[in-house]
């Protein structure tokens, strides 16, 4: 099976601007939830969708939003961007069981805002 | 904000030594699960222990968890060069999102 996909792996933006990230989940895993990397703040958990509804959301301002597919694939969105979105934007995807479930991460986006 | 905190935040060992850090948490779980990231890349996905698990090994791995005190260790046998990576653990309180600790920077001389 392929692995959880992201695109694009580098973006450089700058303040203002919005970005657009791309996630495809393992075949067959409906869930997919989105993190935040920083140096500062650790890995940070964003929201995540399953079948094609969010189902659970984190502590992040509305400028961070997310969607998905009918494929389950997932695409998430920050608009206005500022200094302090530069991180390493994770994607995982999960088989979703009761109780929990491993997830599968992908290679990540490294998000630089200037 | 994370749930807890791993210590130690670094540790360098010789190939062939046991590395052992340690994960500390705040709220009840359904599970622990233990995560490597090599040079800020993706996770990867070592070992998942659930509330009624004391313990589960896996391959040269070895984790431990302890519900009263609300803590995890995650013990690496027989290290190699390969090992170094920062190590995470993450507590999964619904089933349905982690919640990461801070990580521990592991890394092995040979």
């Amino acid at each position: 099976k392929a692995g959880v996909t992201q695109t694009p792996r580098y973006l450089i933006k700058t303040r203002g601007q919005q970005v657009t990230l791309s996630c495809s989940p393992i075949s067959g895993h409906r869930s997919v939830s989105w993190y935040q990397q920083t140096p500062g703040q650790g890995l940070q958990f964003l929201f995540e969708y399953f079948s094609e509804t969010q189902r659970n959301k984190g502590n992040f301002p509305g400028r961070f939003s997310g969607r998905q597919f009918s494929n389950s694939r997932s695409e998430m969105n920050v608009s206005t961007l500022e200094l302090g979105d530069s991180a390493l934007y994770l994607c995982a995807s999960r088989f979703d069981v009761a109780g929990g479930a491993e997830q599968f991460f992908g290679p990540g986006t490294r998000l630089t805002v200037l | 904000s994370q749930q807890g905190e791993e210590d130690p935040q670094a540790l360098s060992i010789q190939e062939g030594e046991n590395a052992t850090m340690n994960c500390s948490y705040k709220t009840s779980i359904n599970n622990l699960q233990w995560y490597r990231q090599n040079s800020g890349r993706g996770l990867v996905h070592l070992i998942l222990i659930r509330s009624n698990e004391r313990e589960k090994h896996s391959g040269r791995l070895r984790v431990t968890l302890d519900t009263s005190k609300k803590s995890s260790s995650l013990l690496i046998t027989a290290s190699r060069a390969a090992d170094t990576a920062s190590y995470f653990c993450a507590t999964d309180r619904y089933g349905n999102k982690l919640v990461f600790g801070a990580g521990t920077i592991l890394r092995v001389k040979s």
